[in-house]
């Protein structure tokens, strides 16, 4: 049972357009949401987060959208830069749960971001 | 450098054998989560341990068990190793046990088992 689902396996935009990514979740019980940027050979990094009572967060060119009742969470990137390129996966956790789902991220697939020059 | 390390950082074993992968938390963190990563598939959560004790449990297989140490550094071992145990295994650390603000990961240790 996938319960976060980023269904684009890949994306590709031109250096200093918009990229959108795009993620979908199925637990009503999720209350945090993430993303993570990770390059080849390294650990993925913590980017950008957003709580559920917000419908926005924003962090210099980085912006993640949450749309609770479509249970579908965006991250913008304006504009977007060849170093931007990695894999970008979406997280979810359910901090309000306690017990055994508390500290427990759930993660996507991942979309693999290429920005070219 | 994320400040958690992970050693090593490849491993290549054969079937039916057992290995520990040892991950140090970045200084101060208190909380360390081990993460699996397998060809095509997203992180799946193993485990999380906080000041040492269990707090709480994925799909982790019984083959699979995890400590964390009074010095807060935690070992993964896996034993009767299967092909399909082949992946990337990824430990991270935060200060306290929930997610807010994000963990920080290590660089992971690819274990391939042939």
């Amino acid at each position: 049972d996938q319960q976060v689902k980023q269904n684009s396996p890949s994306l590709s935009v031109q250096e200093g357009r918009i990229s959108i990514l795009n993620c979908d979740y199925t637990n009503s019980m999720f209350d945090y949401f993430l993303w993570y940027k990770k390059y080849p050979a390294e650990g993925p990094t913590f980017l950008i987060s957003i709580s559920s009572i917000k419908d926005k967060n924003e962090d210099g060119r980085f912006t993640v959208f949450l749309n609770k009742s479509a249970k579908h969470l965006s991250l913008h990137i304006v504009p977007s830069q060849p170093g931007d390129s990695a894999v970008y996966f979406c997280a979810a956790s359910a901090n309000s749960a306690g017990g055994t789902s508390y500290g427990k991220l759930t993660f996507g697939q991942g979309t693999i971001l290429t920005v070219h020059p | 450098d994320s400040g958690v390390t992970q050693t090593p950082k490849h491993l290549i074993t054969a079937t039916g054998q057992r290995v520990t992968l040892r991950c140090s938390p970045r200084s101060g963190d208190l909380s360390v989560y081990w993460y699996q990563q397998s060809l095509d598939q997203g992180l799946q959560f193993l485990i999380q341990y906080y000041n040492g004790e269990e707090r709480a449990k994925g799909n982790i297989l019984e083959r699979f068990s995890a400590q964390q140490f009074p010095d807060l550094h935690s070992e993964l071992n896996l034993s009767s190793l299967e092909l399909g145990d082949s992946a990337l295994y990824f430990c991270a650390s935060s200060v306290e046990m929930g997610t807010v603000g994000g963990y920080t990961f290590g660089s992971g240790t690819r274990l391939t088992v042939v």
